[in-house]
């Protein structure tokens, strides 16, 4: 259990495009979702987090107009990077958080490569 | 606020030999979840261990092992027996809220990363 997906795995776009990135849980509702990006060899920076059914809290410095996140289900959350510049080529990973027992933890999903050209 | 520190960029380990990953962190809430992810090099994150503030005894799972050290705020990862598929990157994480029942929807904060290189 506590499987999630996002898609595209890998995208590669012109610059000035918008890119859309799904992340879904597949075998559990998730009121809260997270969005992360991850340069190389580097960590995970949280960009926002996703409350279904009500605006995004974007942490410090992401600009919420260029990252655009929906959160319309309890399975589905978007991000879209729009007009997509080189330097947003990175990696980014959704997690889904699971609130079901005690302990339970955010689940992730297996990224999505973003190159912009 | 919050911080994860993860000292040791790079580690190696002969395979079947245990080896321990250090993980310092600092927050004032009494009530703290920490976690061990692992990253191999296609990119998830793989959920390890997990050990709440107000866990008693240390977590374990497998053969990951959490050291909880409280008073010296630690909490390093053991890994026993040592496998060439452990080799990866490993990240430890921290969230205010020891997961009951909302915890699980505080953000998470990562540290820099041990990159693990088992050697057969």
């Amino acid at each position: 259990g506590a499987v999630v997906s996002q898609h595209p795995s890998r995208v590669i776009c012109k610059s000035g495009t918008s890119v859309k990135i799904e992340c879904r849980s597949l075998d559990f509702q998730a009121t809260t979702m997270f969005w992360y990006r991850q340069f190389p060899k580097q960590s995970l920076m949280l960009m926002a987090t996703s409350n279904e059914g009500s605006k995004a809290t974007y942490e410090q410095g992401v600009e919420k107009d260029k990252f655009l996140i929906n959160h319309a289900s309890l399975t589905l959350s978007t991000l879209t990077v729009t007009s997509a510049h080189p330097e947003d080529s990175s990696f980014y990973i959704c997690s889904a958080a699971r609130v079901a027992f005690s302990t339970d933890t955010q689940y992730f999903g297996p990224g999505t490569r973003l190159t912009v050209l | 606020a919050q911080k994860i520190t993860q000292t040791q960029p790079g580690m190696f380990v002969q395979e079947k030999e245990a080896v321990t990953l250090d993980c310092t962190y600092d927050t004032s809430d009494p009530s703290y979840g920490l976690f061990w992810y692992k990253q191999p090099s296609s990119g998830e994150m793989i959920f390890l261990i997990y050990q709440g503030s107000y866990d008693q005894q240390n977590a374990t799972e497998g053969r990951y092992s959490l050291n909880f050290q409280k008073a010296r705020k630690s909490a390093n990862l053991v890994i026993s027996a040592s496998q060439l598929g452990d080799s990866a990157m490993y990240f430890c994480a921290m969230r205010e809220g020891n997961g009951n029942y909302g915890g699980a929807t505080n953000k998470l904060i990562f540290g820099t990363g041990t990159l693990l290189a088992v050697q057969p």
